[in-house]
């Protein structure tokens, strides 16, 4: 079965620095791999995406995540932060056999301080 | 409509009583989720419909939970007999169909007294 890791748990970074939240997954063929964000009391809105091809995409808000099959990883990283990119974010797999579903990770809460 | 949306936001109901979560998905959508958000946790799986049939329910904790959609468009979530483990956001997400992206719904909080 897919499962989803994600290291970290919380993490603290200052207004303007650099940002790499860790994802590290584990499924038998090349999977479909999601960064989502989740702000309090809201949904999950989808940041990017990989399916296939080159394997550094660029999602909204200025986020990019980079597929390494041999680590078995797709970090996200931003190159500057906001203040607002505060909120919860969730790697997820999906299953690409007949169910379609997501499997997703614990999820890595950001703070960013002033 | 223009999102997925989910009603109500917020259900508080007591120990034993029966609940209905509504999710009302993005016109055109197919493929219809629900997923279930413990706190601290990521969403975990419920069950898939494509179209008006159960594609895969293999997420549903026990035979206390059961859901529709008769007419492959709005959905419903039941849960019997409710316990306090059962408190949790409850996500649906629609979609095109495998690998066309999912849209998530706000999300029903159902706190169980």
């Amino acid at each position: 079965a897919q499962s989803v890791t994600q290291p970290d748990i919380h993490i603290t970074v200052s207004e303007g620095a650099s940002l790499e939240l860790r994802c590290n997954y584990s499924y038998g063929a090349t999977p479909y791999l999601f960064w989502y964000v989740q702000s309090p009391g809201q949904g999950l809105q989808l940041l990017l995406k990989y399916f296939s091809g080159d394997t550094l995409v660029q999602g909204i808000k200025g986020f990019e995540a980079e597929f390494k099959r041999s680590q078995s990883s797709f970090n996200l990283r931003k190159p500057s932060v906001h203040w607002s990119d505060a909120a919860e974010y969730f790697c997820a797999v999906e299953d690409t056999g007949t169910a379609s579903k997501l499997t997703f990770g614990t999820g890595t809460r950001l703070q960013v301080t002033l | 409509g223009a999102g997925v949306s989910q009603t109500p936001s917020n259900k508080v109901t007591e120990k034993g009583k029966y609940v209905e979560l509504r999710c009302d998905p993005i016109s055109g959508h197919t493929a219809l989720y629900w997923y279930r958000q413990s706190l601290g946790q990521g969403p975990e799986f419920l069950i898939y419909f494509q179209g008006t049939g159960a594609a895969d329910d293999s997420g549903l904790p026990n035979d206390r939970f059961f859901a529709v959609r008769p007419e492959g468009s709005v959905s419903t979530l039941k849960i019997q007999r409710t316990e306090r483990g059962d408190s949790a956001v409850y996500l649906c997400a629609s979609s095109f169909g495998q690998g066309l992206g999912y849209t998530f719904g706000s999300g029903t909080r159902l706190t169980v007294v």
